[in-house]
């Protein structure tokens, strides 16, 4: 089974700064997908990027990019020119490669990051 | 913008009563799934849904929950018999229908078993 780990609990970034949330995954898996995903107090997740295990380029968002390191098993979110709209709870998520539509597509979620932007 | 949708906001119910979430996905999506999240915990993976089937589960979705879209619209979860264990915020997400599309969440349902 596949487990996903954010380390830290809270983060706090000064507008304008930039911050980096951590995320560490285990799998057997080659092939797999990985999101951030954002939820901000209305408690509506959506997603920020997303990552394909098979690319080498690392995704790029506007201000958000990932820092992928599939031998550490590793998938870091960097917010650049931070804003008070980015302040949030943030998981890290992985899914396993589809190999047909029907199949499930569970997220398999880490603990979550609480980030605080000061102003 | 689509949005995904659950009712209601807040669910009190004392324990050995049934509750049923709802949910209503994005219209044109064909694969729907409920997860929670147990306060201070990590979202947890509960069920997946595809052309009126269940099409994968968790360890967690057991015979006390059961899950039915009983028109085109909605998409529910049904607990039959609540825990004080049960005490979660539970999401409704659905996809459309690509290898690589996205899940779209609704805002929860805070349910508390008394």
């Amino acid at each position: 089974a596949q487990t996903v780990t954010q380390s830290q609990p809270e983060m706090s970034v000064q507008e304008a700064e930039t911050v980096t949330l951590s995320c560490t995954y285990d799998t057997s898996e080659s092939d797999y997908y990985l999101f951030w995903y954002k939820q901000p107090p209305s408690r509506q997740m959506i997603l920020v990027i997303r990552q394909e295990a098979y690319k080498q380029q690392n995704a790029t968002e506007n201000r958000f990019s990932v820092n992928f390191q599939k031998a550490a098993k590793s998938f870091s979110l960097k917010i650049s020119d931070s804003q008070l709209g980015d302040a949030a709870m943030y998981f890290c998520a992985y899914r396993t490669l589809l190999l047909k539509e029907t199949s499930g597509s569970r997220l398999t979620f880490g603990e979550g990051t609480q980030l605080t932007v000061n102003p | 913008e689509p949005e995904v949708t659950q009712t209601p906001s807040h669910q009190v119910t004392q324990m050995g009563q049934e509750v049923i979430l709802r949910c209503v996905p994005i219209s044109n999506h064909l694969y729907f799934y409920w997860y929670r999240q147990i306060l201070g915990q990590k979202v947890e993976f509960l069920v997946s849904f595809y052309n009126n089937e269940i099409s994968e589960k968790s360890e967690i979705f057991d015979d006390q929950f059961s899950v039915e879209r009983p028109d085109g619209s909605n998409f529910t979860l049904k607990i039959r018999s609540t825990k004080l264990e049960d005490s979660a915020m539970y999401f409704c997400a659905s996809r459309w229908t690509g290898l690589l599309d996205e899940q779209y969440f609704g805002p929860g349902t805070r349910l508390t078993v008394t």
